[in-house]
């Protein structure tokens, strides 16, 4: 298997522009995570859906934020309209299940740079 | 969202030293311990998920042990390398069965 794929690798845009950041999990996992990683924060949960559905959006910032799963192999973040604040790397990650043992699989991320 | 301490933040050891570092994490509802490596502009790789209290796991030179009754794991390095250097976190799990990660201890293996 490719792992988690996440594209762009990295992506530059100015203040106020849409962002849509993809994913796409290992197959056969049936929980998938949005993860933002700052220096501020660290690596918080943005969002996790399970069997494509949103689960829990409680880590989402605020009402710029969005993410969708219309099926089982592809995600989106999208951010709009994006802000300098919002620069970050942010990481998608699935797993089998979400018991808390199965291990949380991480693609290697989008680096956002908003200007 | 579990509050979850790692010390030191950060440390650096001469290769060949053996080190060790902490997870702080509350100890009621809790349900599993992971651990993940992150090297540098890369992603975490997990390293270990421990559930039980008194749990130890090995992978190579590196080991870890649980302790959910007063809430804390440690992570052993023996004899690091330079390979070694990265960030380590720790993620408890609680109820809801989300992790929360710590924000790591970023070690340097100087050769």
């Amino acid at each position: 298997d490719a792992g988690v794929i996440q594209s762009p690798r990295h992506e530059v845009t100015e203040m106020g522009q849409e962002v849509t950041l993809r994913c796409k999990p290992i197959s056969g996992h049936d929980y998938l995570f949005w993860y933002r990683q700052t220096m501020m924060r660290g690596l918080e949960l943005l969002i996790y859906f399970n069997n494509n559905v949103p689960i829990d959006d409680s880590g989402m910032p605020e009402d710029r934020f969005s993410a969708k799963m219309p099926n089982a192999s592809f995600s989106t973040l999208k951010i709009q309209p994006s802000e300098p604040r919002d620069s970050a790397v942010y990481f998608c990650a699935s797993s089998r299940d979400s018991s808390g043992t199965d291990t949380q699989y991480f693609g290697p991320g989008t680096r956002l740079t908003v200007l | 969202i579990l509050n979850v301490e790692q010390s030191p933040q950060s440390l650096h050891v001469q290769e060949g030293d053996s080190t060790n570092f902490t997870c702080s994490f509350p100890s009621s509802n809790f349900y599993a311990l992971h651990w993940y490596r992150w090297e540098t502009a890369k992603s975490p790789e997990a390293l270990f998920v421990m559930t039980l209290n008194g749990d130890e796991k090995k992978k190579g030179r590196i080991s870890a042990t649980l302790n959910t009754k007063e809430g804390y794991s440690y992570l052993y390095i023996k004899g690091s390398q330079p390979e070694d250097s990265a960030t380590y976190l720790c993620a408890p799990g609680g109820s809801a069965r989300q992790l929360t990660f710590g924000s790591g201890t970023q070690l340097t293996v100087l050769p």
